[in-house]
């Protein structure tokens, strides 16, 4: 079975750093992209970027250059989400997702979809 | 930057049909994605490619997509199938999520 799982809920304060995991098994962790999905409280998602592990490529999303940075070890096939000092707007449920796609496609970031999605991460910032 | 929108509610009756959009420009040219959120829960992909229905995912859920507009389709919707639903699709290597539609089942 294709499975994300994600590390435990955190409380931290403003200022403070923080990195969450992401941890893939039931397939070859390091020939898929895993991207990371930003839910605020009642709100919607939003891609913050994307990881591939075989070779750490990493692109974000322009909302979220420089606000974080995601990074990976294939040697334990768990991707990383990471804050140098939080903010009370950081508050928010994190989730990591394989991007999955077909045939060509697959060659160029330009297409797929996102499937299966870890359980999610609530990360609370609050002083 | 590309923006798909998505009306905020939409309210069907069980065994009716649901009917969830997704506009954005030429976005029958791409291809789109739908997910399915319970409260409380992961999304769940629902739709892929526009059409294709992944395994285990009832045949009561159907997609399209043409000119500016992806759908997705829900026939004798369920109480089970309450939930937020999101559309998603790529723009210059970019990924792009729809605001989300709450279907309501009463």
């Amino acid at each position: 079975e294709v499975q994300l799982v994600q590390s435990g809920a955190e409380v931290k304060k403003p200022g403070e750093s923080l990195k969450i995991s992401c941890k893939g098994s039931g397939y070859r962790f390091t020939t898929y992209w895993i991207g990371w999905v930003r839910q605020m409280p009642g709100k919607g998602l939003e891609w913050m970027g994307f990881i591939y592990p075989g070779d750490s490529d990493t692109r974000y999303s322009p909302s979220f250059q420089g606000q974080v940075t995601i990074s990976a070890d294939k040697s334990i096939n768990t991707a990383y989400l990471q804050w140098s000092s939080l903010k009370a707007s950081d508050t928010a449920i994190y989730y990591c997702a394989r991007r999955d796609c077909s045939g060509g496609s697959c060659y160029v970031l330009t297409s797929g979809w996102f499937d299966p999605w870890g359980q999610g991460t609530q990360v609370t910032v609050s002083s | 930057s590309y923006d798909l929108t998505q009306p905020p509610s939409v309210s069907v009756s069980p065994g009716q049909t649901a009917t969830i959009t997704c506009s954005g420009d030429k976005l029958g040219d791409k291809y789109a994605s739908w997910y399915q959120q319970k409260p409380g829960q992961s999304p769940v992909l629902v739709i892929s490619q526009d059409t294709k229905r992944p395994s285990g995912i009832p045949e009561r859920f159907s997609g399209s997509n043409s000119g500016n507009t992806a759908t997705l389709t829900i026939s004798g919707t369920q109480a089970m199938d309450e939930a937020d639903y999101y559309c998603q699709a790529w723009d210059s290597g970019t990924v792009v999520f729809g605001g989300g539609t709450k279907l309501t089942v009463l």
